[in-house]
């Protein structure tokens, strides 16, 4: 039982170039979220879903988007990086009884 | 849901009880009190949460005032592995629902 896994784990980006980064859960949970954290500041939401083929937006949706075709899996895709999008970013999955379980992040560079 | 305000930082000896206060004066019926942590660069951890009883897991306890309007959480013996941000979170147990994180306490164990 992995619980979150999210790859990759670091990686830096040209201003404009785009990239997906992925998060898969084998818990079997429907809700799962995509945040972001800034140094020395606390979570932001940027999307989450409920379930496959729903999904809604958070605190700091721009520049981003998220699909979820499969309950396991809910990727977050930046079109064009910009370098206000340097962040560590933490997929999450959660059922109602255990709370939210947190993937390791991703650490992303936008230069 | 509900705001809640923590100190910003505070220390404990290693081998000593933490104890970390929350105030969330505006908490409402249906709110729980969460409580998680992270410790540097990882993914948040979930630790314990309760309604309104006082509740203890393997990792700490959770002590809510009858009022509700506050509460604390106790690592009964800190090692210096528990040295995290701590994040109080109030919120409605239902099915999706998004965590707001604050700015939490920095809780620095020493030996």
């Amino acid at each position: 039982n992995a619980g979150v896994t999210q790859t990759p784990k670091f990686r830096i980006l040209k201003i404009g170039q785009s990239m997906t980064l992925q998060c898969a859960q084998d818990m079997n949970h429907n809700y799962m979220y995509w945040y972001r954290q800034d140094p020395g500041m606390g979570l932001k939401l940027i999307y989450y879903s409920v379930g496959a083929g729903i999904t809604d937006k958070g605190e700091v949706p721009n520049g981003y988007n998220v699909s979820r075709s499969t309950t396991e899996d809910f990727p977050l895709r930046l079109e064009l990086a910009a370098p206000s999008q340097t962040s560590v970013y933490f997929c999450a999955s959660s059922s109602i009884a255990l709370g939210y379980t947190f993937g390791s992040g991703t650490r992303l560079t936008v230069v | 849901d509900a705001k809640t305000t923590q100190p910003p930082s505070m220390d404990c000896a290693e081998g000593r009880a933490a104890n970390l206060p929350c105030n969330h004066s505006t908490i409402s019926g249906n709110e729980y009190v969460y409580w998680y942590r992270q410790i540097h660069s990882q993914g948040p951890q979930y630790i314990i949460h309760g309604l309104k009883n006082n509740e203890t897991n393997e990792m700490a306890s959770l002590i809510i005032t009858e009022d509700r309007k506050s509460s604390t959480l106790i690592l009964p013996h800190a090692t210096l592995r528990d040295t995290a941000v701590y994040y109080c979170i109030v919120r409605v147990e239902a099915a999706g629902n998004k965590l707001t994180f604050g700015g939490g306490t920095r809780v620095l164990v020493k030996p």
